[in-house]
């Protein structure tokens, strides 16, 4: 069954980084792109970014430009989300989700936790 | 930057009953880059709907979805209780980029 796993939830202090993985199973990972997505509490889902799981190539929303990256060990079918300079406004949920056809997202991963606070 | 906003923000309806979600956009949409997802708490979203009108694998035929340009319309013809949720319009656009709307809660009346 296709599906994608995320690590586990972070706590940190402003100012700091974080990076969550997302492992890819039951597929060709480099076949298909991967997005970030994160959801605030109680807020509407905000899309970050996205990797070509392929060659790497990424794409980052202007909102997270500079603070975010997005790598990938295709060996492992991993992506991976870092994002630093983390701050108060940075907790949220943070999900991975595939892109398929049309560029719509199928597959979504369970979501990480990320709390920043001092 | 294309936004979209959804509407009504809150719907509140009993099982049986029909459901009509709005997804209007700042600018033409193409039909075939709108998706809709469900999302219900604690849970991760999940695709309902691409190309604005195709079901994605096993979701019921209770679920359409409709429109072009810059309004685009999910329809739940009877509303099972499974189905109360928030609901999200998503769209793809150019730089590549891609957008939600701000979702559309469907609760129990």
């Amino acid at each position: 069954q296709v599906h994608v796993v995320q690590s586990g939830a972070e706590v940190k202090k402003p100012g700091a980084s974080v990076k969550v993985s997302c492992k890819a199973s039951e597929y060709t990972f480099t076949s298909y792109a991967m997005h970030w997505v994160r959801q605030a509490p109680g807020q509407g889902l905000e899309w970050m970014g996205w990797i070509n799981a392929a060659n790497g190539d990424t794409k980052y929303s202007q909102k997270f430009q500079g603070r975010v990256t997005f790598t990938r060990d295709t060996s492992a079918s991993t992506a991976y989300m870092e994002l630093s300079s983390l701050r108060s406004e940075d907790t949220a949920v943070y999900y991975c989700a595939r892109e398929v056809v049309l560029y719509a997202f199928d597959i979504w991963g369970q979501g990480t936790m990320v709390t920043v606070s001092s | 930057e294309i936004v979209l906003t959804q509407s009504p923000g809150t719907l509140s309806l009993s099982p049986g009953e029909r459901a009509t979600l709005s997804c209007r956009a700042s600018q033409s949409v193409s039909s075939s880059y709108l998706a809709w997802y469900q999302q219900k708490p604690g849970q991760a979203p999940r695709l309902l709907i691409y190309g604005a009108s195709t079901r994605a694998t096993g979701i019921p035929d209770r679920f359409s979805g409709s429109g072009s340009g810059t309004d685009f319309t999910l329809t739940i013809s009877r509303l099972e209780p499974e189905d109360f949720a928030v609901y999200y319009c998503q769209q793809y656009g150019s730089s590549p980029t891609w957008t939600f709307g701000q979702g559309t809660l469907v609760e129990i009346k």
